[in-house]
C-alpha cells in the first residue's frame, strides 16, 4: 500500500511558465513533508520542506503548499527553467517508534522545454 | 567535498556472490540509512542506524547485513546475491529525531548477471 502517491509520472512545461507537481498521502501521522530533486546517476537532493503546522513555505522560485484536510501537497516552480528538468520526489516524514522515517512517492519527471 | 559518499558507483557480479557497498558521511550526522530504488523507481527504506545502533530494520532478507563501525560509516554487505537484488542502493544521513532533511549519496547500481 502506497502511503505517498505521485499520480503524474511526467510533466512537460514551457520555459518561463509555472510547473505544479502534486503529491497525496494517506497517513495522518506524517508531520513533515519534503521535496527532493534527482538528476540521472545522482542521489536525490533536498529542495524544500514544510511542517504540518504550516500551509505554505517559499524559497525563491519554489513554493510548497500543504492542505492537511485533503492530505495533499504541491510544489510550484515559477518561473520554470530548463535546468529544473529532473525527477521530483515527494517524501513524508513520521515517527516510527523512536525514529523518524521517510516514505517516498514514485516521482514525477519534469521536462522544461526551452 | 562530498557530504555523503558511497563506493562503488557500479557493481556488476554473478548470482551467488557476496559483495559490500561502503558509505561515509562528513556532515556530523548521527543517523545513517540505506534505501533501495527498485525498477519501479520507488525509494524504500531498508535500514537505519543511530550512533551505530540499528533503529529501523524493514522486511529485508537476512542476506543483507548492515555494519556501522562508527557514526560516520554505514556499510552494506549482501550474501548470496540473487537476480532480484539488482537495483540502485542509496545511502543517506541526517540528524535523528529532528525534522531535518536527509542527505543522499549518489547511489550504487548493482547488476546481477
Amino acid at each position: 500500500d502506497q502511503q505517498v502517491k505521485q499520480n503524474s509520472p511526467s510533466l512537460r512545461v514551457q520555459e518561463g511558465r509555472i510547473s505544479i507537481l502534486n503529491c497525496d498521502y494517506t497517513n495522518s501521522m506524517f508531520d513533515y513533508f519534503l521535496w527532493y530533486k534527482k538528476y540521472p546517476a545522482e542521489g536525490p537532493t533536498f529542495l524544500i520542506s514544510i511542517s504540518s503546522i504550516k500551509d505554505k513555505n517559499e524559497d525563491g522560485r519554489f513554493t510548497v503548499f500543504l492542505n492537511k484536510s485533503a492530505k495533499h501537497l504541491s510544489l510550484h516552480i515559477v518561473p520554470s527553467q530548463p535546468g529544473d528538468s529532473a525527477v521530483y520526489f515527494c517524501a513524508a516524514s513520521g515517527l516510527r517508534g523512536s525514529a523518524r522515517q521517510l516514505t517516498f512517492g514514485s516521482g514525477t519527471q519534469l521536462t522544461v522545454l526551452p | 567535498d562530498t557530504a555523503v559518499s558511497q563506493t562503488p558507483k557500479y557493481l556488476v557480479t554473478q548470482m551467488g556472490n557476496d559483495k559490500s557497498i561502503k558509505c561515509e558521511q562528513n556532515l556530523g550526522h548521527d543517523t545513517m540509512y540505506w534505501y533501495k530504488q527498485d525498477s519501479k523507481k520507488f525509494l524504500k527504506i531498508m535500514f537505519s542506524y543511530n550512533n551505530k545502533e540499528l533503529i529501523i530494520n524493514e522486511t529485508v532478507p537476512n542476506r543483507f547485513s548492515p555494519k556501522s563501525p562508527d557514526k560516520a560509516h554505514l556499510n552494506l554487505h549482501i550474501n548470496s546475491l540473487e537476480l532480484g537484488d539488482s537495483a540502485v542502493y542509496f545511502c543517506a544521513s541526517s540528524q535523528a529525531f529532528l525534522n531535518q532533511p536527509q542527505h543522499f549519496g549518489d547511489g550504487t547500481r548493482l547488476s546481477i548477471l
